[in-house]
């Protein structure tokens, strides 16, 4: 079975500055997909960003980009020009390519605080 | 567009008592699932189903019962509400896997507190 870790249960960027969420996992298979997503204190899941494992290119969105190492098995997440509003739970989430679930494997999450 | 719809928000049971979370979506797709988020554990699956009369068990099933008689409705059942259900739960839907789209990200209602007593 996968696992997917973060060993980061809270994190503290000011408002301007960058931050980076670790993430790693743990697998067997070669073609998957990873995710990152946002809950605020709504409890709405956003997605933020994605990434297929076949791809070598970092994904980005926005201020969003991740870090993505197949043979650390590491997926980070990169947040640039922090915003009050970026301040939420951040969950990573694995999913294997295989068959035709897409069933997710999340880890424990981050808590990111934005100070002014 | 609704997207998905969770019903109720907030729910207060007591132990032993019985309670159907419903779950719709109105995008037609075919993969659905619900899942628990416990303080520190992150979301967990409970069970999925890719498709009408289709479901299976995913992490932590036991307790929990679903059916999926139609594409848009997935209700989760507790049978017998115990403490340890207390919870968030979180319906999601997706397309199904493959098909050459990538990876469809699975969209997410805005889930149900439920506490038992």
């Amino acid at each position: 079975a996968q696992t997917v870790t973060q060993s980061q249960p809270e994190m503290s960027v000011q408002e301007a500055e960058t931050v980076t969420l670790s993430c790693t996992y743990d697998t067997s298979e070669s073609d998957y997909y990873l995710f990152w997503y946002k809950q605020p204190p709504s409890r709405q899941m956003i997605l933020v960003i994605r990434q297929e494992a076949y791809k070598q290119q970092n994904a980005t969105e926005n201020r969003f980009s991740v870090n993505f190492q197949k043979a650390a098995k590491s997926f980070s997440l990169k947040i640039s020009d922090s915003q009050l509003g970026d301040a939420a739970m951040y969950f990573c989430a694995y999913r294997s390519a295989a068959g035709t679930a897409s069933k997710l494997t999340f880890g424990t999450g981050t808590r990111l605080q934005v100070t002014l | 567009n609704a997207g998905v719809t969770q019903t109720p928000k907030f729910q207060v049971l007591k132990t032993g008592q019985s309670m159907t979370l419903q779950c719709a979506q109105d995008m037609n797709h075919e993969y659905m699932s619900w899942y628990r988020q416990d303080p520190g554990m992150g979301l967990r699956l409970i069970h999925y189903s890719v498709g009408a009369g289709i479901t299976d068990q995913g992490e932590v099933p036991n307790g929990y019962n679903v059916s999926r008689s139609t594409t848009e409705d997935f209700p989760l059942r507790l049978l017998s509400a115990a403490p340890s259900q207390t919870s968030v739960y979180f319906c999601a839907s997706s397309p199904i896997q493959g098909g050459g789209f990538g990876p469809q990200p699975q969209h997410f209602g805005d889930g149900t507190r439920l506490s038992i007593l």
